[in-house]
């Protein structure tokens, strides 16, 4: 069965720092895909990024990159010098390419202090 | 391009009551929808999915229903709310299982 792992709960960094946010997926399919989304105060869950399996390639996004390990079945996404608007629950995710199935991870709340 | 649409965005029900929550997707065919409930501090709990009109899977057993009378119109329903149905709703669209989902602006029910 698919699972997402998200071990931070929360995470509390003063502005302009770096941040890695943990996610590591279980899947016994061989094409999937993972996600990330980022929950501002507002609610609505803001797509962010999306990677199939067959791509491990590194992704740069301005001050957002992703690390994609199949090795260790991570998918961590680091934000580069932290900024206040950056604080929210940012969610990582999982789908099988044969299932009918979305799997997002638990959370983790990133609080950015000025 | 894609708009997708909940309302009401707030909502305050007393227990028993019923409930209709609507989301619609605009610019879009034929997409998958999904009614989602994120309880305070929480995680996201899917509670149903439809692949077209008229087809509903649910996800978890419970007092609600949804339902899916046109092809960009997902509704969810309850005939009688119980408090632990409080939470913020969301509902959203993608293209197939394996591509991304698009999320609407939620609605907050508080079920008193």
């Amino acid at each position: 069965a698919q699972k997402v792992t998200q071990a931070q709960t929360e995470i509390s960094v003063v502005e302009k720092e770096d941040v890695t946010l943990d996610c590591v997926y279980e899947t016994r399919d061989t094409t999937y895909y993972l996600f990330w989304y980022k929950q501002p105060p507002s609610g609505e869950l803001v797509f962010l990024i999306r990677r199939n399996s067959f791509d491990e390639q590194n992704e740069i996004s301005g001050r957002y990159s992703w690390n994609f390990q199949k090795s260790t079945s991570s998918f961590n996404f680091t934000i580069t010098a932290s900024q206040v608007v950056d604080s929210a629950v940012y969610f990582c995710a999982l789908s099988e390419a044969g299932g009918q199935n979305f799997v997002f991870g638990p959370g983790t709340r990133l609080s950015v202090l000025p | 391009s894609q708009t997708i649409h909940q309302w009401p965005a707030t909502l305050v029900q007393p227990v028993g009551s019923p409930l209709s929550l609507e989301c619609t997707v605009e610019g879009t065919s034929n997409p998958n929808l999904y009614w989602y409930r994120q309880a305070a501090g929480r995680g996201l709990q899917l509670l149903f999915y439809s692949v077209g009109i008229g087809q509903i899977s649910s996800e978890v057993p419970q007092n609600l229903s949804a339902s899916r009378p046109q092809d960009r119109q997902f509704i969810l329903s309850s005939k009688k709310l119980l408090l632990s149905d409080s939470g913020f709703y969301l509902c959203a669209w993608s293209i197939g299982f394996y591509n991304e989902q698009f999320f609407g602006p939620g609605t907050r029910l508080t079920v008193l």
